[in-house]
């Protein structure tokens, strides 16, 4: 079965630091891969994703994931946090036995202190 | 604007009375879904729609109903809402053809079961 795993439930980074959010998965077949955020009240809004093609996918708000097949990872980057980056993380894969279905890990809650 | 819409925000109910959460979406899309989030739990999916009149469960789809008479809407309807299905809900949306789309979500109902 398909499964995501977030192995924090919380990253804390400094404004102006980099930031990575983890992110591995197990699935069959080829992965396709989408990072969301959730911001306080809202819906869940894409970031990127990981289809095939260039393993460093560059998503919104200045965003960026790695995907390493033999780790089978797909950690969320950013050079520079921002205090606004502060949200609610998710990483989803998509089922290729579920049709459009996704899959999604439990959440990583990110701080960003000034 | 692309948008998914959901209606109500936000809904507190007595056990078994029956309750409609309606979804909206004026992207064309097929493939219509629709999760629960649960703290530590990430998202799971109720129910999915492919297009008018076809619908399936999905992971979690005790207690539910759904219906996609129209392409647009597709609403999701506890009979005898239970104090567990209290939860935050998303429904989403993409298109069904070709692999690796990402789905739009709603803004999210807040449901609380008393």
């Amino acid at each position: 079965a398909q499964s995501v795993a977030q192995p924090e439930d919380q990253v804390n980074v400094a404004e102006g630091n980099p930031l990575t959010v983890k992110c591995t998965y197990s699935v069959s077949g080829n992965p396709y891969l989408f990072w969301y955020v959730q911001y306080p009240n809202r819906g869940l809004q894409f970031l990127l994703k990981y289809i095939t093609g260039d393993n460093l996918v560059k998503g919104s708000y200045g965003f960026e994931a790695e995907f390493n097949k033999s780790q089978t990872s797909f950690h969320l980057k950013k050079p520079s946090a921002l205090v606004s980056d502060s949200a609610l993380y998710f990483c989803a894969v998509r089922d290729p036995t579920g049709f459009q279905k996704l899959v999604f890990g439990t959440g990583t809650r990110l701080l960003v202190s000034p | 604007e692309a948008q998914v819409t959901q209606n109500p925000r936000y809904l507190i109910t007595v056990t078994g009375k029956k309750l409609t959460v309606t979804c909206s979406q004026n992207m064309n899309h097929e493939y219509m879904s629709w999760y629960r989030q649960d703290p530590g739990l990430g998202l799971r999916q109720i129910y999915y729609s492919m297009n008018v009149e076809v619908t399936d469960k999905g992971d979690v789809p005790e207690g539910y109903k759904v219906s996609r008479k129209e392409k647009r809407n597709f609403p999701l309807i506890l009979e005898s809402p239970s104090p567990n299905q209290t939860s935050l809900y998303f429904c989403a949306s993409s298109p069904l053809a070709g692999d690796g789309y990402e789905q739009y979500f709603g803004p999210g109902t807040r449901l609380t079961v008393t």
